[in-house]
């Protein structure tokens, strides 16, 4: 059984660029969620997919804007990139709700500057 | 919004030597789960907690659901060096439904002199 890979491992960005994060969701699991964790801090929730739909989301701007495809990986899509993005964006997925808990990936570290 | 208080923010113990870390929350969960990240790693689930009470063990971890829904705990026995790392708390609150928000803890440090 195959966990959660995420793609790239770091990433570094002018502030104003865009940028397209990656997820492959664990063997099984049809929902993803993705998380923004600061140094320091603990994960934040940003959005939530389940059958190619949001299905929550946290307290973060629409320039966070995601997509989930067929086979349930997901991407992550930040427009207009600002300093305060830097952080590490942590991919998780689940069978439905996620009751039983959660599976994280490795996360990609994002650097703006 | 909601906010897990988590403490203490860090400890330094001796191999051997018992662990506890607690959660706290101004609103109910009905759910509660502890998590250990490793540097450079992704939130790797230690115990899950689904009703107010309830007591769950994962080998030298044990970890319980506080009688209010306002908070939980965690306990390591005899701490060796595999140990170390950050343990996060988390809940999910009933108010968000299926959307499977979890709100996360500062997180605990744990470092452990051999």
């Amino acid at each position: 059984e195959t966990g959660v890979t995420q793609s790239p491992t770091h990433l570094i960005k002018t502030r104003g660029q865009q940028v397209t994060l990656r997820c492959s969701s664990q063997s099984g699991h049809n929902t993803v969620s993705w998380y923004q964790q600061a140094l320091g801090q603990g994960p934040q929730f940003i959005f939530q997919y389940y059958r190619e739909e949001e299905n929550g989301r946290g307290n973060f701007p629409p320039r966070f804007s995601g997509l989930q495809f067929p086979n349930y990986s997901s991407e992550l899509n930040v427009n207009a990139l600002e300093l305060d993005d830097s952080a590490l964006y942590l991919c998780a997925s689940s069978f439905g709700t996620g009751y039983y808990g959660y599976t994280f990936g490795s996360g990609t570290r994002l650097t703006v500057v | 919004g909601q906010q897990l208080n988590q403490s203490p923010q860090s400890m330094f113990i001796q191999e051997g030597e018992d662990v506890s870390m607690n959660c706290t929350s101004s609103s109910i969960f009905n759910t509660w789960l502890w998590y250990k990240q490793d540097p450079g790693e992704g939130p790797v689930l230690l115990i899950a907690l689904y009703k107010a009470g309830e007591l769950t063990s994962n080998g030298r971890l044990t970890a319980q659901f506080g009688i209010t829904r306002k908070d939980s705990f965690l306990n390591i026995s005899a701490s060796i060096p595999s140990d170390v790392g950050i343990y996060f708390c988390a809940g999910r609150s009933p108010g968000s439904g299926n959307t499977g928000k979890l709100i996360f803890g500062q997180g605990t440090t744990l470092q452990v002199k051999p």
